[in-house]
C-alpha cells in the first residue's frame, strides 16, 4: 500500500535562505508526483508535476526532483521570501499496473514559515 | 488561465437545510473532482466526473449529491448534513481523468462549510 511521508512537518527559516522540502513514498511504481502549496484556509495551488519518466521540473525559484528507485522527491526553493510561507503538500498517483491509481495519495505536508 | 472558481466562499447551514456548492472551470478539462478537507489534514477524494459522467464515488454518504450539468460546471448538493461534515470543500479539474493522460490537478479556493 502506497504511503507518502513529508519531512520536516514544520520549518522556519530567515528570508533569503535556500531550502529543501522532502517527500518520500513507499512504492516506486508511480504514474506521477505533484507538489502543491496551500495558504491557511485556502485552496491548493499546483506548483510542479513530475511524470514518472522525468527526473526534475523547474518553475521560477522552484525545482522539484524525482528519484523513483529510492522513493524520494525534493522541492527546492531558492532565495526564500516571506510570501513563500504556506503548507507544501506532496501527492503521488500510482502507476496503472500498481493499482489504486484513481486517486492521489497525499503526504501530511510541510508547514513553512519564512521570516523577514 | 488555470483557474477553478468555487462559490460560495463560505456557507453556514442548519442540519435540515438544502444547499448547493458550485464549481466552474474554462480550461477545457474533461475531469472534475470534489474533495473534502479537514483542518491539518490532506484532501480526501469524494467524487470524480469524467466526460460529465460520474466515474468514482468514494463511498460518500447520500446526503452529498454531485451533479455535472456540462463540461464546465460541477455542483455538490447538500441535504441533512451533520456537524461533522463541516470542512473545506475543494473542487479540482484535470485535462484527463485517471488512470492515464494528463491528470495534473488544478484546485479552486474552496468553500468553507459550517453545519450548525
Amino acid at each position: 500500500k502506497q504511503e507518502v511521508t513529508q519531512i520536516p512537518a514544520a520549518l522556519s527559516v530567515p528570508e533569503g535562505e535556500n531550502l529543501v522540502l522532502n517527500c518520500s513514498f513507499t512504492d516506486s511504481a508511480i504514474y506521477n508526483l505533484q507538489w502543491f502549496r496551500q495558504d491557511p484556509g485556502k485552496g491548493l495551488t499546483s506548483l510542479l508535476l513530475i511524470q514518472s519518466s522525468q527526473r526534475e521540473q523547474t518553475s521560477g525559484r522552484l525545482n522539484a526532483s524525482l528519484d523513483k528507485s529510492s522513493g524520494r522527491s525534493t522541492l527546492y526553493i531558492a532565495a526564500s521570501q516571506p510570501g513563500d510561507s504556506a503548507t507544501y503538500l506532496c501527492a503521488v498517483r500510482n502507476s496503472i499496473n500498481a493499482g489504486n491509481n484513481r486517486k492521489l495519495i497525499w503526504g501530511l505536508g510541510t508547514s513553512l514559515a519564512v521570516n523577514p | 488561465d488555470t483557474e477553478v472558481t468555487q462559490t460560495p466562499k463560505h456557507l453556514v447551514m442548519g442540519m435540515t437545510n438544502k444547499k448547493s456548492l458550485k464549481c466552474e472551470q474554462h480550461m477545457g478539462h474533461r475531469a472534475m473532482y470534489w474533495y473534502k478537507q479537514k483542518a491539518k489534514k490532506p484532501p480526501e477524494l469524494m467524487f470524480v466526473y469524467s466526460y460529465e459522467k460520474l466515474s468514482i464515488n468514494e463511498s460518500v454518504p447520500s446526503r452529498f449529491s454531485p451533479e455535472c450539468p456540462n463540461s464546465s460546471l460541477l455542483n455538490l448538493h447538500l441535504h441533512a448534513l451533520q456537524p461533522e461534515d463541516s470542512a473545506l470543500y475543494l473542487c479540482a479539474s484535470s485535462q484527463a481523468a485517471p488512470p492515464s493522460g494528463n491528470t495534473e490537478a488544478f484546485f479552486g479556493q474552496g468553500t468553507r462549510l459550517t453545519v450548525v
